[in-house]
């Protein structure tokens, strides 16, 4: 298994430019994540699905969106890139259930600056 | 939503157990403790949750108190290879999980 990756890895952007981002799990999890983490900062949360065809707004939702129109897949798009959008963003999953269903696994992450 | 209160900092000597505190005093009764460590600049990393009971597994023991308002993580051997930053978690409402910006552990040669 792969587990969860992440697509790019690094990318630099011009303010204003668009881009996506493509999160993939292979463990057939309901649940996604795309987290945010700035310097010095814990993670935070962008958006969120439950799964297939859902999708719902985390801690800091403005500036993204995001589709899952696969079970497999995460999609988290920045339609107008802005330098305080420079962050490391993080992919996670987890399967459904109680107890051991909430751990998440997380993919590497994408560094993403915008000047 | 539960919250977490964690130090911001704490060294270990290598070979002797780490100890990384939590206290999370307004826990609900149905809210699982979490422990996540993220080394270097890594995804975080899943490491033990508990309920009510002490837990333990091939990485760590996790320590609840009684009345659940605080929890222990503990490493019985650190090495070099578990400075990281730790993470300890109360499930929030819905289905979201919130760090915090945890417990910068540095394990000392």
């Amino acid at each position: 298994n792969a587990g969860v990756t992440q697509t790019p890895k690094f990318r630099v952007l011009k303010t204003g430019q668009s881009m996506t981002l493509l999160c993939a799990q292979d463990m057939n999890h309901e649940y996604m994540y795309w987290y945010r983490q700035d310097p010095g900062m814990g993670l935070r949360l962008i958006h969120y699905s439950v799964g297939e065809g859902t999708t719902a707004k985390g801690e800091v939702p403005d500036g993204y969106n995001v589709s899952r129109l696969k079970k497999q897949n995460f999609l988290l798009g920045l339609e107008s890139a802005a330098p305080s959008q420079t962050s490391v963003y993080f992919c996670a999953s987890r399967g459904s259930g109680t107890g051991s269903g909430y751990e998440q696994y997380f993919g590497p992450g994408t560094r993403l600056t915008v000047t | 939503d539960a919250k977490t209160t964690q130090p911001t900092s704490m060294d270990c000597a290598e070979g002797r157990a780490a100890n990384l505190p939590c206290n999370h005093s307004t826990i609900s009764g149905n809210e699982y403790v979490y422990w996540y460590r993220q080394i270097h600049s890594q995804g975080p990393q899943y490491i033990i949750h508990g309920l009510k009971n002490n837990e333990t597994n091939e990485m760590a023991s996790l320590i609840i108190t009684e009345d659940r308002k605080s929890s222990t993580l503990i490493l019985p051997h650190a090495t070099l290879r578990d400075t990281a930053v730790y993470y300890c978690i109360v499930r929030a409402t819905g289905n979201q999980f919130y760090f915090g910006t945890g417990t910068s552990l540095t394990v000392i040669p």
